[in-house]
């Protein structure tokens, strides 16, 4: 596509149930990065997929935050019982140098 | 450790009046470093980059950044804002050993006056 996307664009959910977002990368792109935006914390990076290599998932917060990218493309990112203080935008980038990242318009994540 | 400090949280200019938006970083290694803007409720649009070379670099939208070695800053500046300028504004180090991966500062939002 032109750009990445993201869907859903706003979520909200029960405490202590799993999400699952998704991210479209632009087509080509190669690395793949999810973002998590929040009030308290600012721009966070949580995972990085490049190609066939294993991800970097050094920013994940916790074991509940999951992700994985099939075929190289489509990326989701996965929370499981999730708690209040996972309420932030998740934004999806991808690059293809890995120097350059196009951002996706995020999934707003409510906990209630 | 890497990091990326934005010394203003809210800065207000007059609509037409010169803007420069602070950027300091720590990093071990000639940085890669970028401005990203980003408007209420959408993702982060790419103002301008710095790679190698030129210290001044442009960018849309009419904004212009000067990378400075010696203070370990990289300045975003706009001689003339618009009211469509109010936004927020990050700035970021890339870590190319890392895959690309950046690091943010904690942003700077931008009002403008009319």
């Amino acid at each position: 596509g032109a750009g990445v996307s993201q869907s859903p664009s706003n979520k909200v959910t029960e405490k202590g149930k799993d999400v699952e977002l998704r991210c479209d990368p632009i087509s080509g792109h190669t690395a793949l990065y999810w973002y998590r935006q929040s009030l308290g914390q600012g721009l966070e990076f949580l995972i990085y997929f490049q190609g066939n290599s294993a991800p970097d998932k050094s920013g994940l917060p916790s074991d509940r935050f999951s992700a994985e990218r099939t075929g190289g493309s489509v990326s989701t990112l996965t929370i499981q019982r999730t708690q209040q203080e996972d309420s932030a935008v998740y934004l999806c980038a991808s690059s293809i140098t890995g120097l350059e990242a196009f951002f996706g318009q995020g999934t707003r994540l409510t906990v209630v | 450790a890497q990091s990326v400090t934005q010394p203003d949280i809210h800065i207000t200019v007059s609509e037409g009046a010169s803007l420069e938006l602070r950027c300091n970083y720590s990093y071990g290694a000639t940085p890669y470093l970028f401005w990203y803007v980003q408007s209420p409720g959408q993702g982060l649009q790419l103002l301008l980059k710095y790679f190698s070379g030129d210290t001044l670099v442009q960018g849309i939208k009419g904004f212009e950044a000067e990378f400075k070695r010696s203070q370990s800053s990289f300045n975003l500046r706009k001689p003339s804002v618009h009211w469509s300028d109010a936004a927020e504004y990050f700035c970021a180090v890339g870590l190319y050993n890392q895959g690309g991966k950046l690091i943010f500062g904690q942003g700077t939002e931008l009002s403008v006056k009319p």
